[in-house]
């Protein structure tokens, strides 16, 4: 069964700081994964996926396959990336359907 | 446009209450979603619907929890004899079809209290 981790429940970091956030997922097939993000008072949004190779608001996200991760990372946090990060994993036997990790609250101290 | 709505946005019930959470997804959106979000167990898939399919209800937690799409669009959550676990922020989502499947779009929720 395919499944997402994300160890980190919470993680703090100063303004200006690099930020990681670990997230590490099991599935036999090929994967595509995907970083949500919800900010305070705000709607779940998409913040990148891996097929699309982008970088989003300075961040950005490589799919290993190795080491089956796909960390989220920005070489220097904002104080406006406070927010909850989700990782999720699309694949499986439902088409469409996304399987999320637990997510990362992630404060970033000015 | 208008994006996806969810009614009520907060519901109090008395345990053993049955609930009913209203989801209004993005027009012409062919897949809905519901999940379950909470402290201690992140974003929990329930249920989807995509199209005229079965829907995959293979993340509803129990037998109390059941879930309908009338015509394509609105799709109702249904709670019976509700439960304090049952404590949480119902989101529900919509999507398109092909390569956009995976970009879920989603409503503010409700926030669900059993008291």
């Amino acid at each position: 069964a395919q499944r997402v981790t994300q160890p980190e429940k919470l993680l703090s970091v100063f303004k200006g700081a690099p930020v990681e956030l670990k997230c590490n997922y099991s599935y036999s097939g090929s994967p595509e994964l995907f970083w949500y993000v919800q900010y305070s008072r705000q709607r779940l949004q998409l913040l990148l996926r891996h097929i699309s190779r982008e970088s989003i608001k300075g961040f950005t996200a490589d799919l290993n396959k190795g080491e089956t991760s796909f960390h989220l990372k920005k070489p220097f946090a904002q104080e406006e990336d406070s927010a909850m990060y989700y990782c999720a994993l699309a694949g499986g036997t439902s088409y469409g359907k996304l399987t999320f990790g637990q997510g990362t609250i992630l404060t970033v101290h000015p | 446009g208008a994006g996806v709505s969810q009614s009520p946005s907060n519901k109090v019930t008395e345990k053993g209450k049955d609930v009913e959470l209203r989801c209004d997804p993005i027009s012409g959106h062919t897949a809905l979603y519901w999940y379950r979000q909470s402290l201690g167990q992140g974003l929990e898939f329930l249920i989807y619907f995509q199209g005229n399919s079965a829907p995959d209800k293979s993340g509803l937690p129990s037998d109390r929890f059941s879930a309908e799409r009338t015509g394509g669009s609105v799709s109702t959550l249904t709670i019976q004899r509700t439960q304090q676990e049952d404590s949480a922020v119902y989101l529900c989502a919509s999507s398109s079809t092909g390569t956009s499947v995976y970009e879920q779009y989603f409503g503010p929720g409700t926030r669900l209290t059993v008291t």
